[in-house]
């Protein structure tokens, strides 16, 4: 099964630039979503189809995704921000969603 | 204002079984395909199962599959999973999540979650 790759943990100072990986075979082939999640909170879609932003969702966020990485980055990050980010791709050769382990960035 | 609610979670023994729902709202549900995620105390987020918007196609973990059931019934805006031979490990928040018109499409919208314990 298809298996996506993320860094346990994240650390950046306010305003600063955040990226958060998201490795996996050939992963550019795919469209990867990012979701964020606060403590307590359902998770919310942050990206998706690689680098589109849903209505409501602050130009701060953005995605690539090319060869065997995805990446979200966060650039002027606020201490509300602080948060676990999950990467999200379709499986299509097992009809599968998978998710990344997640990351829990911190903001120092 | 797209609204998703669970309920049905509890205290289950081990082997038991419960049948969760998520009542729908806010948008046509009968033309969006719809997804159960899982998150056990501590732990990321993992997929349980998705069904097409008429039901037609169901999808599920392998973690899961023989041992639940994911439904709909279009007419009363309701999603359901119904979990039988339940373990430890199932234990867990269990969230319903709107997608797409195809099962490939992210979640837009996820409902708050209901809990699952299994034990003895």
């Amino acid at each position: 099964s298809y298996v996506l790759t993320q860094p346990p943990s994240v650390s950046v100072a306010p305003g600063k630039t955040a990226r958060i990986t998201c490795g996996g075979n050939n992963i550019g082939s795919k469209s990867v979503h990012w979701y964020q999640q606060k403590p307590g909170q359902a998770p919310v879609l942050v990206v998706y189809d690689d680098s589109d932003r849903p209505s409501g969702i602050p130009e701060r966020f953005s995605g690539s995704n090319s060869g065997n990485t995805a990446t979200l980055t966060m650039s002027r990050v606020e201490a509300g921000d602080e948060a676990d980010y999950y990467c999200q791709v379709w499986d299509s050769s097992s009809d599968h969603w998978v998710f990344g382990g997640g990351t829990k960035l911190t903001v120092l | 204002e797209v609204q998703l609610v669970e309920s049905g979670g509890g205290l289950v023994q081990p082997g038991g079984s419960l049948r969760l729902s998520c009542a729908a709202s806010g948008f046509t549900f009968s033309t969006y395909a719809m997804h159960w995620v899982r998150q056990a105390p501590g732990k990321g987020l993992e997929y349980v199962s998705a069904i097409s918007s008429n039901g037609g196609s169901t999808y599920y973990a392998n973690s899961v599959k023989g041992r639940f059931t994911i439904s709909r019934d279009n007419s009363k805006n309701t999603l359901y999973l119904q979990m039988g031979s339940l373990r430890a490990a199932d234990m867990a928040v269990y969230y319903c999540a709107r997608g797409g018109i195809a099962v490939a499409v992210p979640f837009d919208y996820w409902g708050q979650g209901t809990l699952v314990t299994v034990s003895s």
